[in-house]
């Protein structure tokens, strides 16, 4: 099973500014990540899926990179509603697993 | 637009069993797999189970195999998850999910989520 780790476990900046979310791979996890987003009370949504393609409708400020086992979620200029807790995933290996997550909090 | 609606969330007890439901609607349900996702009170996402287009291949974690079975009626456009021996470890919230990948097996993205039905087990 691939463990991954995700950090920092909360991250904390201000609207306008630049994130980086980073997510590593136990064992080789070639292109096969994911990158969701979770607001309190409501479901994850699928933002960046085999490491760089964005979703439908996700906004071009959300861009995804890496290979292997280290991986990189960044956000260009945080708008208000970006706040959240973000989660990556991997299919590359049985089974399905998720990261645990990075709280992404206004500074 | 895409709508993924469970139900069927309770308070059980240890040992019992539970039927959850997806009903879908606003795409063509028989073409996607689907899954179950679970997340405990305050916890990170666990994959639980998937099923593919037809109902002919399902997998599941470790952690449910051989209590857990999932299931879908096409003709209804709906999913459900039988859960039996229920475990307190089983507490979550479930998501039913559409695979993105119509093509992929046990391994996907979920680019669709239901608002998640609430299963407490405790005595």
């Amino acid at each position: 099973e691939i463990v991954l780790t995700q950090f920092p476990a909360t991250l904390s900046l201000s609207p306008g500014e630049r994130a980086t979310l980073s997510c590593r791979a136990s064992q080789n996890a070639y292109s096969y990540l994911a990158w969701y987003q979770q607001k309190p009370g409501q479901a994850p949504r699928l933002l960046i899926y085999d490491a760089s393609n964005r979703a439908t409708g996700i906004p071009a400020r959300f861009s995804g990179s890496g290979s292997g086992t280290d991986f990189t979620l960044t956000i260009s200029s945080l708008e208000p509603e970006d706040f959240a807790v973000y989660y990556c995933q991997q299919r590359s290996d049985w089974p399905n697993t998720f990261g645990q997550g990075t709280k992404l909090e206004i500074k | 637009e895409v709508q993924l609606v469970e139900s069927g969330g309770d308070l059980v007890q240890p040992g019992d069993s539970l039927t959850l439901s997806c009903a879908a609607s606003g795409f063509s349900f028989d073409s996607n797999w689907m899954s179950w996702v679970r997340q405990a009170p305050g916890k990170g996402l666990e994959w639980v189970a998937n099923i593919k287009q037809d109902g002919s291949l399902t997998y599941y974690v470790d952690a449910v195999k051989g209590r857990f079975t999932i299931s879908r009626d096409n003709a209804k456009n709906s999913l459900y998850l039988q859960m039996n021996s229920l475990r307190v470890e089983d507490t979550a919230i479930y998501y039913c999910a559409r695979d993105l990948i119509k093509g992929a097996s046990w391994g996907n993205w979920f680019d669709s989520w239901g608002q998640g039905t609430l299963v407490t087990v405790s005595s």
